[in-house]
């Protein structure tokens, strides 16, 4: 599969455990926040969003929560499961031109 | 089945030499933009188009043409190749509703080396 990344930050689990990855964002003028999972060899795929004038929100088994005193953004992933196993990235922005964080390899073991 | 399809999806080409890379959505999208990723950076933004005849600079935008004169297709266009265009590419899309929807659907994205 092709490789999205040199030496990104890695987080393992044991499938059925609850995941939490973070992400640190630059602009403090972003209004959309989103969450990227990107399968090897495959493109990203949208995960949720959230907007500024929301400090969380939930999806089937995944819960966002953004900080902005801290401009920290994290995905939270319910009872992980093997297929989880991918590389995540937040993006953010106003406009139309989002920025993209480096990502977080998640790997579940069974 | 709604998807974004790329051609090619692996491409090794010569330095000057032109190329494109197709891109085409089913979902009737209106927006559709194209990415570069590399190793050990983000997802970059290199154009985008709000609709048909509609095209803007994204971050990184220099050596690239696009064009739009099809809603459902939106070409990256390369027209002298350098190596530091050696990349894997995406192309994404979706609605607009007032502003842009942010559940954008990617292609399966297109390896290019360029020696």
């Amino acid at each position: 599969g092709e490789s999205v990344g040199l030496h990104l930050p890695t987080l393992s689990v044991q499938e059925g455990d609850n995941s939490i990855i973070n992400c640190a964002y630059s602009n403090s003028a972003s209004d959309y926040f989103i969450w990227y999972k990107q399968e090897s060899g495959k493109g990203p795929q949208f995960i949720i969003d959230i907007r500024s004038n929301m400090d969380k929100r939930q999806g089937q088994r995944v819960t966002v929560l953004l900080n902005k005193t801290v401009k920290h953004l994290s995905l939270q992933i319910a009872a992980t499961q093997p297929g989880d196993s991918a590389v995540y990235f937040c993006a953010w922005g106003v406009g139309y031109i989002p920025t993209f964080g480096r990502g977080t390899s998640l790997i579940v073991h069974p | 089945e709604a998807q974004v399809t790329q051609n090619p999806r692996y491409l090794i080409t010569v330095t000057g030499k032109k190329l494109t890379v197709t891109c085409s959505q089913n979902m009737n999208h209106e927006y559709m933009s194209w990415y570069r990723q590399d190793p050990g950076l983000g997802l970059r933004q290199i154009y985008y188009s709000m609709n048909v005849e509609v095209t803007d600079k994204g971050d990184v935008p220099e050596g690239y043409k696009v064009s739009r004169k099809e809603k459902r297709n939106f070409p990256l266009i390369l027209e002298s190749p350098s190596p530091n265009q050696t990349s894997l590419y995406f192309c994404a899309s979706s609605f607009i509703h007032g502003t842009v929807d942010y559940e954008q659907y990617f292609g399966p994205g297109t390896r290019l080396t360029v020696t």
